[in-house]
């Protein structure tokens, strides 16, 4: 089975701090992706890769930066985290060409941020 | 406005009774897929429909997608407590698999 696990399921930061959260999968997929999630809005695509030290900005990359330095691994950063960045994170990964179909999704982070 | 777009965003139904969640999009679908996620946790994949007309069914839930592709529909038979949960609907918005998601319906079972 494919296992994406994120690094938190809960966190809770103060505002202006620097936050991590971290994403790892074990099925050598290419792409890697970074979601907000918040009522009423479904998911919103923050940050994507498709491969090791490639990166694109979604729909929302404002407030965040990434790191992907292992293939397996995927950073999202809140370089000064602000109260409106509250949300649940979510990570997903998908192989590419012959071995796309779904994204697998990780657990979720649940990020308040006070 | 939501590129993709559900309908209810909320659903509370009877043990028992089927229902029925849309998803409508103003552009043509190229692959549409449908996650169920329990509250607070992860999305979990249930179908994906890629060509017009295609129906796919798995257990009691039966997912559509119309001829013209812009539009799928959930159906769950015989609704059960294991039913409830929020489901989405995410549509690939052509390469590299970044896909686009509606706002989620919320289905509670009452017993």
């Amino acid at each position: 089975d494919v296992k994406v696990t994120q690094s938190s399921r809960y966190l809770v930061k103060r505002t202006g701090e620097k936050v991590f959260l971290e994403c790892v999968q074990d099925m050598d997929h290419e792409n890697m992706f970074w979601y907000r999630q918040d009522p009423g809005l479904g998911l919103r695509l923050i940050y994507f890769s498709y491969d090791v030290k490639m990166k694109e900005k979604g729909d929302i990359p404002e407030g965040y930066s990434v790191s992907r330095e292992k293939k397996e691994r995927f950073s999202l950063i809140l370089e000064s985290a602000s109260t409106n960045q509250t949300s649940m994170y979510l990570c997903a990964s998908c192989g590419s060409g012959a071995r796309a179909d779904t994204q697998y999704f990780g657990p979720g982070t649940r990020l308040t941020v006070l | 406005s939501q590129e993709l777009e559900q309908s209810p965003q909320s659903l509370i139904v009877q043990e028992g009774k089927n229902l029925t969640i849309n998803c409508t999009s103003s552009k043509t679908l190229y692959g549409l897929y449908w996650y169920k996620q329990k509250y607070g946790e992860g999305l979990i994949f249930l179908m994906m429909l890629q060509k017009g007309g295609e129906e796919k069914s798995h257990e009691k839930i039966t997912a559509k997608l119309d001829e013209k592709k812009q539009q799928s529909s959930l159906h769950i038979t015989a609704s059960q407590p294991s039913h409830a949960g929020i489901y989405l609907c995410g549509a690939d918005r052509r390469g590299a698999q970044k896909l686009v998601f509606g706002q989620g319906t919320r289905l509670t079972i009452n017993p």
